[in-house]
């Protein structure tokens, strides 16, 4: 049973681009779900996907998209980044219909931005 | 704002001895806790949770309880051990199933 898996592993771009995380769900995983972890908090939600839908959404804006891909893997498309976007990018993943608890998460991407 | 509160950043404790990470909620729907541990380079892995009908959960040498009227919830690890030191996230459980986390505690247990 493979665990959840992210890359890459580090990243910097310059405000304004644009930027692709990926990840790929535990096995047997259908939802995914995003969150970012700046500096010194705790990781937020960013939003859930499952059946390659959106299911939820944290208090993020509309540059930050996502999707679902029918073997389960998930993208993280973040638009016009800016600084603040600088963060640890965590994906985790479970069965819907799971508790929170059965949530995997992955080792996370750190995105710089300068 | 902020639903999930965990006022310390950090905490020192000896090998053997009691850690006691302290976590506050506003929300009173919250109906499921969880506590998160995290080591740096990997992804939190989930530790011990408690549903809100309940005060304790125990499992080995982790206890979370939970003070519905306070909003308030602890986690005890007895006795600490030098491998437990990392950074402990406390969870809420909204009522869509998304997850709210705290800001975070560094515990660090000394041999």
């Amino acid at each position: 049973e493979t665990g959840v898996t992210q890359s890459p592993t580090h990243l910097i771009k310059t405000r304004g681009q644009q930027v692709t995380l990926r990840c790929s769900s535990q096995s047997g995983h259908n939802t995914v779900s995003w969150y970012q972890q700046a500096l010194g908090q705790g990781p937020q939600f960013i939003f859930q996907y499952y059946r390659e839908e959106e299911n939820g959404r944290g208090n993020f804006p509309p540059r930050f998209s996502g999707l679902q891909f029918p073997n389960y893997s998930s993208e993280l498309n973040v638009n016009a980044l800016e600084l603040d976007d600088s963060a640890l990018y965590l994906c985790a993943s479970n069965m819907r219909g799971q508790g929170s608890y059965e949530q995997y998460f992955g080792p996370g991407t750190r995105l710089t931005v300068t | 704002d902020q639903q999930v509160k965990q006022n310390s950043p950090s905490l020192s404790v000896q090998e053997g001895r009691i850690s006691i990470l302290n976590c506050d909620y506003t929300n009173s729907m919250f109906d499921y806790f969880l506590w998160y541990k995290k080591y740096p380079a990997e992804g939190p892995t989930f530790l011990i949770s408690i549903s809100s009908i309940k005060d304790k959960n125990e499992d080995g040498r982790f206890t979370v309880f939970l003070n519905k009227s306070a909003k308030h919830l602890s986690l005890h690890i007895v006795p600490s051990q030098p491998g437990d030191s990392a950074v402990y996230f406390c969870a809420a459980e909204n009522q869509g199933g998304k997850l709210i986390f705290g800001q975070g505690t560094e515990l660090s247990v000394k041999p």
